[in-house]
């Protein structure tokens, strides 16, 4: 079975402060997501990432950036956290061949204080 | 611009009442409509692809359709089992690496 980890499932920061959130995955992936959900908003994308070292920005990077350093690995990396940067954080990997399968994990509820 | 639109945002029903979730898409070249559910504090979990109209998926008790505007999930006799927010989402036309543009959700709750 594919997994999908998350660094933790409950994080909570001051603001300014800078926050990491890792994800790894374990079924050789060439694809990585990192989305956030907030309720009546649905999953938006932050940013993705096709290769080692590669990456695109998604509809909502401002105030956020990434690191894909090895291929199972993916990090998201608030700047300068804000609160409007409270939310549910959510990593997915797909396969390149099966790019609507995507495997996602737990989740990080970041609260931003 | 594109969009993926879900309703109702919410929906009761009673074990054995079945019914349908709506999702409406407006984008250029669909090239695939997905559905995952999603359970409280879990990540959602790929359910179905559909890719042109007139085209049904089946698993258990939901049915997936797609025509060229729209997409319904039906549950025929649903489960206290089968509550879960349930989102859809489509490929865009031209990327290939998997960027999926979502909708709000519905959630479902089924009372026994």
């Amino acid at each position: 079975d594919v997994k999908v980890t998350q660094s933790s499932r409950y994080l909570v920061k001051r603001t300014g402060e800078k926050v990491f959130l890792e994800c790894v995955q374990d079924m050789d992936h060439e694809n990585m997501f990192w989305y956030r959900q907030d309720p009546g908003l649905g999953l938006r994308l932050i940013y993705f990432s096709y290769d080692v070292k590669m990456k695109e920005k998604g509809d909502i990077p401002e105030g956020y950036s990434v690191s894909r350093e090895k291929k199972e690995r993916f990090s998201l990396i608030l700047e300068s956290a804000s609160t409007n940067q409270t939310s549910m954080y959510l990593c997915a990997s797909t396969d390149r061949g099966k790019f609507y399968e995507q495997y996602f994990g737990p989740g990080t509820r970041l609260t931003v204080t | 611009e594109d969009q993926v639109t879900q309703s109702p945002e919410a929906l009761r029903l009673q074990e054995g009442e079945s019914s349908s979730l709506n999702c409406s898409y407006t984008v250029s070249g669909l090239r695939g409509l997905f559905w995952y559910r999603q359970d409280p504090g879990k990540g959602p979990e790929f359910l179905f692809t559909l890719y042109s109209a007139g085209e049904e998926k089946e698993k258990e008790r939901l049915k997936a359709t797609l025509t060229k505007k729209e997409s319904f999930l039906h549950i025929t006799a649903p489960k206290p089992e089968d509550s879960a927010t349930y989102l859809c989402a489509v490929k865009r036309g031209s990327s290939n690496t998997g960027k999926l543009i979502f909708g709000q959700g519905t959630t479902l709750q089924v009372k026994p």
